[in-house]
């Protein structure tokens, strides 16, 4: 089975903090996404990458950043968190190419609240 | 741009009830499609997908949706639910780029 693990389940912040959210794969995927997924306005996507050191802005990339430094490993950087950016935040990853296998994968999310 | 629209936000049923959750996409050419679930507590999981054949496309648990291409329009539907499909539904549709895009969700409330 295809493993997605996030590094919290919880979180809590206070504005202003330097957020780091981590996401590890075990499937050797290449792809990897980062979400928000907040009510009312399903999953939004906020970064993804096709390849280690390699990264493509999503919907909403404004106030993040992220890092790829290992093909299992992406992380989601907020450098100066606000309250606006209390969310779930989900971790997916996805193997190359088209057909049947390709599908994502999510984590568990990381629910952060930014007080 | 392209998107994905999903009409019911909230839909609460009894058990034994029928189901059909709409979803409506806008993308030109090729699209792939899918359902995806989360129960409470638990991550999303896919129900189905689609990427071409059968238009009619079975998945886990006694869910199935169709792919009608003339109305832009993948439903999902499921012809008696149970306590346990109370969850967050999500459309999804990707095209050339393979990114996909998620629709607003659906709650679903089954009550016993």
């Amino acid at each position: 089975d295809v493993k997605v693990t996030q590094s919290s389940r919880y979180l809590v912040k206070r504005t202003g903090e330097k957020v780091f959210l981590e996401c590890v794969q075990d499937m050797d995927h290449e792809n990897m996404f980062w979400y928000r997924q907040d009510p009312g306005l399903g999953l939004r996507l906020i970064y993804f990458s096709y390849d280690v050191k390699m990264k493509e802005k999503g919907d909403i990339p404004e106030g993040y950043s992220v890092s790829r430094e290992k093909k299992e490993r992406f992380s989601l950087i907020l450098e100066s968190a606000s309250t606006n950016q209390t969310s779930m935040y989900l971790c997916a990853s996805r193997p190359n190419g088209q057909g049947p296998s390709y599908e994502q994968y999510f984590g568990p999310g990381t629910r952060l609240t930014v007080t | 741009a392209q998107s994905v629209s999903q009409h019911n936000h909230h839909v609460i049923l009894s058990e034994a009830a029928s189901l059909e959750l709409g979803c409506n996409y806008s993308y030109g050419g090729t699209v792939n499609l899918f359902w995806y679930v989360q129960y409470p507590g638990q991550h999303l999981q896919l129900l189905l997908k689609y990427f071409s054949g059968d238009p009619l496309v079975k998945g886990i648990k006694g869910f199935e949706a169709e792919f009608i291409k003339s109305k832009f329009s993948f439903n999902l539907r499921k012809p008696s639910v149970q306590w346990s499909d109370t969850a967050e539904y999500f459309c999804a549709a990707s095209g050339g780029s393979y990114i996909p895009t998620f629709g607003r969700g659906t709650s679903l409330i089954v009550h016993p």
